[in-house]
């Protein structure tokens, strides 16, 4: 079965301070595809960021980065140079190329909170 | 339409109560799913849709929820005799095709509070 974990409930920094939030997932599947969503207070999810098992190669995008590590299970997500427009529920997700039904399974979600 | 549009985004009911919540899909988009989301259990699967067949409904938490899709579009989440546990907000996502490859789109969700 697939499982996703966010251990970091609530993150707290200052603007300009880097943060990285921790996803670790579980599968039996060697096909998978890993997901980061937004969720602002007006409570839609925005899709940031997709990988595929296959794909191993860091990713950066403006003040975004993941660091995808099969080795150990992991696919992080580091915020540079935090700004408050960033505060918002982070969801990890996985979806399973067989077996799954083609559904994302999303990790519990961490609170991050930039404050000036 | 432009994106995932659901209905209402806000619904107050009596326990006991039936309610339907609505998920308009992007146009051309084949595949639909609804989510629960409440405090506690995080974001959980509830139905996958593929055209008008449900090949997955393995998250329904319970024989009073039951969920249609006519036309390929317009998708129907029925929650019968509500009970208090049912609160939460009721997320729709739909895809083109395989969301894991086209990726998914996510509506606003509809905020159910039974009270």
């Amino acid at each position: 079965a697939q499982k996703v974990t966010q251990a970091q409930t609530e993150i707290s920094v200052v603007e300009k301070e880097d943060v990285t939030l921790d996803c670790v997932y579980e599968t039996r599947d060697t096909t998978y595809y890993l997901f980061w969503y937004k969720q602002p207070p007006s409570g839609e999810l925005v899709f940031l960021i997709r990988r595929n098992s296959f794909d191993e190669q860091n990713e950066i995008s403006g003040r975004y980065s993941w660091n995808f590590q099969k080795s150990t299970s992991s696919f992080n997500f580091t915020i540079t140079a935090s700004q408050v427009v960033d505060s918002a529920v982070y969801f990890c997700a996985l979806s399973e190329a067989s077996g799954g039904g083609n559904k994302l399974t999303f990790g519990t979600g961490t609170q991050l909170k930039v404050e000036l | 339409g432009a994106g995932v549009s659901q209905s209402p985004s806000n619904k107050v009911t009596e326990k006991g109560k039936d309610v339907e919540l609505r998920c308009d899909p992007i146009s051309g988009h084949t595949a639909l799913y609804w989510y629960r989301q409440s405090l506690g259990q995080g974001l959980e699967f509830l139905i996958y849709f593929q055209g008008n067949s449900a090949p997955d409904k393995s998250g329904l938490p319970s024989d009073r929820f039951s969920a249609e899709r006519t036309g390929g579009s317009v998708s129907t989440l029925t929650i019968q005799r509500t009970q208090q546990e049912d609160s939460a907000v009721y997320l729709c996502a739909s895809s083109l095709v395989l969301g894991q490859v086209y990726g998914y789109t996510f509506g606003s969700g509809t905020r159910l509070t039974v009270v």
